[in-house]
């Protein structure tokens, strides 16, 4: 069985510091890798999508950049965070390109 | 451009009650249609998809039928539960857009008092 694991759960993060969350999926074969974003109360709004190492796509951008340096492993990061990048960050995975399953997802607060 | 509307912010009902959640759609191609559940704290999980037109997809009681002539994908349960509080989104993804890329509505808080 798949399973995706995302971390760290939850961070509180000062506006300027780095930023780092990541994502790994274990049990499937070069998956299509996706990172959504979900302020408070808000809808899914689609950041990246990657489909093969090295190549990521940019949906939108958010000052937000994505990398996947390993075929089960999707990281997104910033070097300086804004008080706008708080919310949920959500990695998925889609083996058809149709469906999308969800980690848990990682809570993030800028203060 | 492609897009979901779901008009309800949040619903409140009385478990036994009958649950409907209103989605249209928006596209000019074909489109596979979702509902997607989100539990406090916790990722979206797939509770049903349709992929064909005039198909009704169903899942834990939950039913929503592909609507191609009203471009609707409404969601409904005859009889809800306090375990079914939770958020539902309701998701397009047209065939001919980018990989995976999946439209979401607004979103329905759902709260069930028991």
């Amino acid at each position: 069985a798949q399973t995706i694991h995302q971390w760290p759960v939850a961070e509180i993060k000062a506006v300027g510091s780095p930023l780092s969350l990541g994502c790994t999926i274990k049990g499937k074969s070069s998956p299509n890798l996706y990172w959504y974003w979900q302020a408070t109360g808000g809808t899914l709004q689609q950041l990246f999508y990657s489909i093969t190492v090295g190549q990521v796509e940019s949906v939108v951008q958010l000052n937000l950049s994505a990398s996947r340096p390993k075929d089960d492993q999707f990281i997104l990061s910033t070097e300086k965070l804004l008080l706008s990048h708080s919310g949920f960050y959500l990695c998925a995975w889609s083996g058809d390109g149709n469906t999308l399953y969800f980690g848990e997802g990682s809570r993030l607060i800028v203060v | 451009g492609d897009s979901v509307i779901q008009m309800q912010g949040q619903v409140t009902l009385s478990e036994n009650d009958f649950l409907f959640i209103n989605c249209t759609y928006s596209t000019t191609g074909y489109p596979t249609l979702f509902w997607y559940v989100q539990y406090s704290g916790e990722g979206p999980q797939l509770l049903l998809q349709v992929t064909t037109a005039n198909n009704k997809g169903s899942s834990r009681g939950f039913e929503a039928t592909y609507d191609k002539g009203t471009t609707s994908f409404h969601l409904q349960k005859t009889s809800v539960q306090e375990i079914d509080s939770a958020v539902y989104y309701c998701a397009m993804r047209d065939r001919g857009s980018a990989l995976g890329r999946l439209h979401f509505g607004a979103g329905t808080q759902l709260i069930v008092i028991p």
